[in-house]
């Protein structure tokens, strides 16, 4: 079974819907983190968490939020999707132990906003 | 700030070229780490090599080869004899502390080079 997993793997919605993109890692990781990847721009950091209590925003944060329930589960959430949201959407974890933060990705979520 | 910078977008090459992929990072650090990865066309990312500033060794691995050079801000990688099943977006990307002293983790990534080999 996968480490990292993301659900659901494509989703195609409207504008204005609510979408909520999951993440679940059996890593043990704490620090867990939401990027984007657009076309010529590579990945950008939309929000990370470095323990249950800990939330921070990254580089492209407007129009996202998210929730850590839980060391395991982090979800990224649109409030009000827009066409411009539409990417590809990687969850990643990393452990706090040692300097070295290799993250693992999840296989991606393809979200197409119409 | 990081930043990290893929200048080249595109490269097409046929088999059995070898082909190199250049990457040049900024950061304020002293202490950092510098990763490669590959994106197949299935579109999940592998890891391929991780870097830290103090090593400025080269390695090999197979065909795949990393040369870092701290005077110039560079970690470029080479594929040797490339093989069609090379082809596959690669991604350089750097982890440093940056302002305010947080801790490492966060990656800045290039715009990532889309490398064909074609047949």
């Amino acid at each position: 079974d996968a480490d990292v997993t993301q659900t659901p793997r494509n989703r195609i919605t409207k504008t204005g819907k609510r979408i909520m993109l999951e993440c679940s890692q059996t890593k043990g990781h704490d620090r867990m983190y939401w990027y984007r990847q657009d076309p010529g721009l590579g990945l950008r950091l939309i929000y990370y968490s470095f323990d249950v209590k800990d939330i921070n925003k990254g580089e492209i944060s407007d129009g996202y939020s998210v929730s850590r329930q839980a060391q395991a589960k982090f979800s990224l959430s649109l409030e009000s999707a827009i066409p411009n949201q539409t990417a590809l959407y990687f969850c990643a974890t990393s452990s706090d132990r040692g300097p070295y933060n290799e993250q693992f990705f999840g296989p991606g979520t393809r979200l197409t906003v119409l | 700030a990081q930043k990290v910078t893929q200048a080249q977008t595109e490269i097409s090459v046929v088999e059995k070229e070898d082909v190199t992929l250049d990457c040049v990072y900024e950061t304020r650090d002293t202490t950092y780490y510098l990763f490669w990865y590959k994106q197949p066309p299935s579109g999940e990312l592998v890891f391929l090599i991780r870097r830290n500033s103090f090593d400025e060794q080269n390695e090999i691995s197979g065909r795949y080869s990393w040369n870092f050079q701290k005077s110039t801000s560079s970690f470029n990688f080479t594929i040797t004899a490339s093989q069609v099943v090379d082809s596959a977006v690669y991604f350089c990307a750097l982890s440093a502390r940056g302002a305010g002293g947080t801790s490492y983790g966060k990656l800045t990534f290039g715009q990532g080079t889309i490398l064909t080999v074609h047949p």
